[in-house]
């Protein structure tokens, strides 16, 4: 079964400070992991996403995440927050060659002039 | 990348009714599938919409209450059946590139009274 696990629901960081959002993952076979990110009234948009080349991928918007199987993680960073990143930002996982995801409960960032 | 239409984008319906959404890609995808997203949680898979043959459901989900159609490559429909003020929720198609690479619509927002 796969399934990951989002550390805080919310986060609030202030602008420029570093942005760290926390995903753990389970998965009985090799994952591909993602994050995506939900601006208010709007869909899902791919931020990054892990297929098994790279441990440390890199996003639209300044983000990365790396990939650490020791840890099960797969972490979201981002070394200055913007104001624009305010949002809601969901981790997510899906077995290698699969197409569905499963997502996590989503953390929402604020972002503090 | 894809885009994807969702209508309608929200609607109030009464107890007993149902509603049918439809969503429509601009080019032919290999997968669609259907998520909610019920108030201030994560996102659920409801389904796989099949082209040409019956959508594989997920555990806690059924046809009758929500059946779905694909009759092409582009276009499918989720009907939320018997409405219940439960199924007030957001329900998200998405539509699968590759492996676990989904983009999402911008939800159709129900409401039932």
């Amino acid at each position: 079964a796969q399934s990951v696990t989002q550390l805080g629901s919310h986060v609030s960081v202030s602008e420029g400070a570093l942005v760290l959002l926390r995903c753990n993952y389970s998965s009985s076979v090799p994952p591909y992991l993602f994050w995506y990110v939900q601006y208010p009234n709007q869909g899902l948009q791919l931020l990054l996403k892990y297929t098994s080349a790279a441990t440390l991928v890199k996003g639209i918007n300044g983000f990365e995440a790396e990939f650490k199987k020791s840890e099960t993680s797969f972490h979201l960073t981002k070394p200055s927050a913007h104001m624009s990143d305010a949002a809601e930002y969901f981790c997510a996982v899906t077995p290698t060659g699969a197409n569905n995801l499963f997502f996590g409960t989503g953390t929402r960032l604020t972002v503090i002039p | 990348s894809a885009v994807i239409s969702q209508k309608p984008s929200r609607d109030i319906c009464q107890r007993g009714t149902s509603l049918t959404i439809q969503c429509q890609v601009d080019s032919q995808v290999t997968m669609m599938f259907w998520y909610r997203q019920q108030p201030g949680q994560s996102l659920t898979l409801i389904a796989t919409a099949n082209q040409g043959s019956e959508a594989t459901y997920e555990s806690g989900f059924v046809i009758d209450k929500f059946p779905i159609s694909r009759p092409n490559l582009t276009f499918s429909t989720l009907t939320v059946s018997n409405m219940s003020p439960e199924d007030s929720s957001i329900y998200l198609c998405s539509a699968g590139l590759r492996a676990g690479e989904l983009f999402f619509g911008e939800g159709s927002r129900l409401t039932v009274l």
